[in-house]
């Protein structure tokens, strides 16, 4: 089955910098892959996600890359702020092809210091 | 739109007994997803229903647990026997039938006693 390893387990960046998330996957069929903020006490939000035709998505502050080759997706956030801080989830799936349930990482403890 | 909801957000039980959650996915979803989040750990899937078949099981899906969505609208999640290892949070997904993205509930809590 698919195996998703995340880095890293904590990422503590200054308000205003930019912080970067990455994944590795292990199952070459893997099509979709989407990245998660999760708060204390809530469920999982869906922040953005990447297909495996496009190499690169951007929604404002947020963004995600794609490399299939080397099997490994990242989550960029520019310009971060307070309410950034969360935990980060990326996961894959194979969807369509019997495997819809997504394998998600450990997860990445986002601090932002003001 | 009023998202995914779970009932109840909170159990607590003694180990032996058995309980069930409820899950209401976002109107005209028809796919919904049950995954289980220990401590400090991302969600690990469970189970996923199109409509009222259940296409996909995990093998961590023991026969202690079943999960129903007998109309194709919500879905119920069932522990017989609980364990102590049973303590985690449940969350429900629900997506719509072409799309790619999975939406999430705010889970319920299993703390066993």
């Amino acid at each position: 089955g698919e195996n998703v390893e995340q880095h890293p387990s904590t990422l503590s960046v200054q308000e205003g910098d930019s912080a970067v998330i990455k994944c590795t996957y292990s199952d070459s069929a893997s099509n979709y892959f989407p990245w998660y903020k999760q708060e204390l006490g809530k469920g999982p939000q869906l922040i953005i996600d990447i297909r495996s035709n496009v190499g690169e998505k951007k929604d404002q502050r947020i963004a995600v890359t794609l490399n299939k080759t080397a099997k490994h997706f990242s989550l960029h956030i520019t310009e971060t702020q307070p309410e950034d801080s969360a935990v980060y989830f990326c996961a894959a799936s194979r969807r369509g092809g019997g495997a819809d349930g997504l394998t998600f990482g450990k997860g990445t403890h986002l601090i932002i210091q003001p | 739109d009023t998202g995914v909801s779970q009932d109840p957000r909170h159990k607590i039980t003694k180990r032996g007994q058995n309980v069930t959650f409820r899950c209401d996915p976002i109107s005209e979803h028809n796919r919904l997803y049950w995954y289980r989040q220990t401590l400090g750990q991302g969600p690990e899937f469970l189970t996923y229903f199109q409509n009222e078949a259940q296409l996909e099981k995990s093998r961590l899906l023991s026969d202690r647990f079943s999960a129903e969505r007998p109309k194709g609208s919500f879905s119920t999640l069932e522990i017989q026997r609980t364990e102590q290892g049973d303590s985690a949070m449940y969350l429900c997904a629900s997506s719509i039938g072409t799309g790619y993205e999975q939406y999430f509930g705010p889970g319920t809590r299993l703390t066993v006693t």
